[in-house]
This record gives structure tokens, C-alpha cells and sequence, in this order.
């Protein structure tokens, strides 16, 4: 079974600019999970969707969305970027398997903003 | 909100066995996890307690006392591949949703 992925794996964008991140999870996993690390914040919840709806939001400026698609599929866009927003994206899929839950990460995009 | 607090770095000799702690305050929990993570690399998932007690997977060993708030990351017979970050994360429950909110991580060595 084919793990996480996500595209691209590297990114330079300039300040001002927008970006959109993608992510396809697990097979059968319907639960995409997108969080942004960096050195000095560590790993942050961003938000969470399941079957196309967004469960949960993270403490994030409104510059930061994403969505699902009907094949399990995410998005995440970042708008009007800043140099702050340099980080790791890092998108998470999982499930619920023999009663526990079980959640795998993909390699993640690094996003430089200059 | 929650805090989640795990010590920053450890060090630990080749062959030893090393105990990771993790306490944490949550108002919906439903879960903890443990995730190693390499340098530059994605996290790597290896243990989730939801019910109070030790969980056993090979070297590796994951304790809950949810009435405590209090997790341990057990690793027996360290290797130096061994060497990473090891981050504790609690699931909480949140509006319709979920949210995984992790510690800081704690970097160990594993030195010969």
C-alpha cells in the first residue's frame, strides 16, 4: 500500500505571493490532517477534513485554508505569504484500524518564502 | 488549550534502555501518541494509548495513566540509529473535530 504523498516536496516563493500544497493520503484512509513545523514552534495543528468537511482549525491567520476532494485528496493554500510561513507543510492521513487510530505523516513540502 | 511537556534532550548509551516522559493537560483527550522523527525527515508514527496501561511493540514500549496525565516512551537495547527526536502529541476533542497538538520533542543521542 502506497504511504502519504505530497507535491511538491520543495518550494521557493516570494513574499506577497500565494502558494497551494497537495496532499493524497493512505488508501481508504479518509482523514487528512495538515500541520506546519519549524524550528522554533515545532509541530502546529493547522486543520483537519474528513469526507470533504473541515472538522477542526488550528490557530492560524485566515491566510491559511485548504479543502478535500471526493477522492480523499487535500489542498492546502496559503495566501499572501510571509517570511514567517517558511516552514515544513506536513499533511497526515489515518483511520481507525482494529479499534485504534492510527495516523501516518508524508515526507512534507518545504516552503522557503524569500 | 493544553501544555505538553516532555524533557528537551536526553543522552543514553548503546545497549541501554532510556524512559521518555511526557505529562500533559487537555480538556477532551482522546489519545496520546508517540512519533520519532530524523533529522529532516517526516515523523515517523510508533505508539498511541487511549486506555491506561503499558503497550509493547518490540523495543519500544508506551506507557498512559490518563488520571495523571502522564506518558512514558520505553527503549530498550538503544541502537545508534536510535538517535532522534521523540514527540509526544495528545488528540483532543475539539468543536466536530479532532486536533493533534504535540510537545516540543525531546532530542536523544545515543552515544557508543
Amino acid at each position: 500500500k502506497a504511504g502519504v504523498t505530497q507535491t511538491p516536496r520543495y518550494l521557493i516563493k516570494t513574499r506577497g505571493q500565494q502558494v497551494t500544497l497537495s496532499c493524497s493520503p493512505i488508501s481508504g484512509h479518509r482523514s487528512v490532517s495538515w500541520y506546519q513545523q519549524t524550528p522554533g514552534q515545532g509541530l502546529q495543528f493547522l486543520f483537519e477534513y474528513f469526507s470533504e468537511t473541515q472538522r477542526n482549525k488550528g490557530n492560524f491567520p485566515g491566510r491559511f485554508s485548504g479543502r478535500q476532494f471526493s477522492n480523499s485528496r487535500s489542498e492546502m493554500n496559503v495566501s499572501t505569504l510571509e517570511l514567517g510561513d517558511s516552514a515544513l507543510y506536513l499533511c497526515a492521513s489515518s483511520t481507525v484500524a482494529g479499534g485504534s487510530y492510527e495516523q501516518y505523516f508524508g515526507p512534507g513540502t518545504r516552503l522557503t518564502v524569500t | 488549550g493544553q501544555n505538553i511537556d516532555q524533557p528537551t534532550e536526553m543522552t543514553a548509551t548503546e545497549g541501554a534502555i532510556v524512559q521518555i516522559n511526557c505529562t500533559y493537560q487537555t480538556s477532551g483527550f482522546n489519545g496520546l501518541f508517540w512519533y520519532q522523527q530524523h533529522a529532516g525527515e517526516a515523523p515517523t508514527f510508533l505508539s498511541y494509548n487511549v486506555l491506561d496501561g503499558l503497550e509493547e511493540k518490540g523495543r519500544f514500549s508506551s506507557f498512559l495513566s490518563r488520571s495523571k496525565g502522564y506518558s512514558y516512551l520505553l527503549l530498550k537495547e538503544l541502537q545508534m540509529k536510535d538517535s532522534a527526536s521523540y514527540l509526544c502529541a495528545v488528540r483532543d476533542k475539539v468543536d466536530s473535530g479532532y486536533a493533534l497538538n504535540f510537545g516540543k520533542g525531546t532530542s536523544l543521542l545515543v552515544t557508543p
